[in-house]
């Protein structure tokens, strides 16, 4: 079954720093990843998916196969990104459909 | 992207009543996924909904007590029953946005509370 694990609950950092928020994968097939994002008050939203190789409000994400990693990476946190992480893996289920799977989030706080 | 229109957002129930969530998206939908998210704690996926077919559901959840219903391509309820304080939770609905490469759409979720 697959498997999503992000090691860190809380990720706290000054305005200005290199944030890294770490996610890690198990699966026997061709994984498709994703990082969504929520913010206070607001809905779950898609940030990125690895397939397009996008870079949104500064993030990046990068697939590494070897490493079974997709962490979101962003060079100069700015105070409005503090908000809940989440990375996710859509895995083929025993129905013939993709099946999202969520790792269990981390909170992403930037201080001024 | 899907637009998802999730109710109620929000509901105090008693213990051993019912409540019935709906999520209603602007364009028709293969399949609808719902969820719940207890405090502090990531998405646990609930069950799938296709369709015109019974919808699968995840080890450690039942029909009896959660059951959904798929009546078109643009609808789904999901019904929690005989609720209990353990019920009390974050639900969501979910929908594929085009296609699994595009990613998920959210609705806005169900804050639940059983007193």
């Amino acid at each position: 079954a697959q498997r999503v694990t992000q090691p860190e609950k809380l990720l706290s950092v000054f305005k200005g720093a290199p944030v890294e928020l770490k996610c890690n994968y198990s699966y026997s097939g061709s994984p498709e990843l994703f990082w969504y994002v929520q913010y206070s008050r607001q809905r779950l939203q898609l940030l990125l998916r690895h397939i397009s190789r996008e870079s949104i409000k500064g993030f990046t994400a990068d697939l590494n196969k070897g490493e079974t990693s997709f962490h979101l990476k962003k060079p100069f946190a700015q105070e409005e990104d503090s908000a809940m992480y989440y990375c996710a893996l859509a895995a083929l289920g025993s129905g013939g459909s993709y099946i999202p799977t969520f790792g269990r989030g981390t909170s992403l706080i930037v201080h001024p | 992207s899907a637009v998802i229109s999730q109710k109620p957002s929000r509901d105090i129930c008693q213990r051993g009543t019912s409540l019935t969530i709906q999520c209603q998206v602007d364009s028709q939908v293969t399949m609808m996924f719902w969820y719940r998210q207890q405090p502090g704690q990531s998405l646990t996926l609930i069950a799938t909904a296709n369709q015109g077919s019974e919808a699968t559901y995840e080890s450690g959840f039942v029909i009896d007590k959660f059951p959904i219903s798929r009546p078109n391509l643009t609808f789904s309820t999901l019904t929690v029953s005989n609720m209990s304080p353990e019920d009390s939770s974050i639900y969501l609905c979910s929908v594929e946005d085009r296609s699994r490469n595009y990613g998920y759409t959210f609705g806005s979720g169900t804050r639940l509370t059983v007193v």
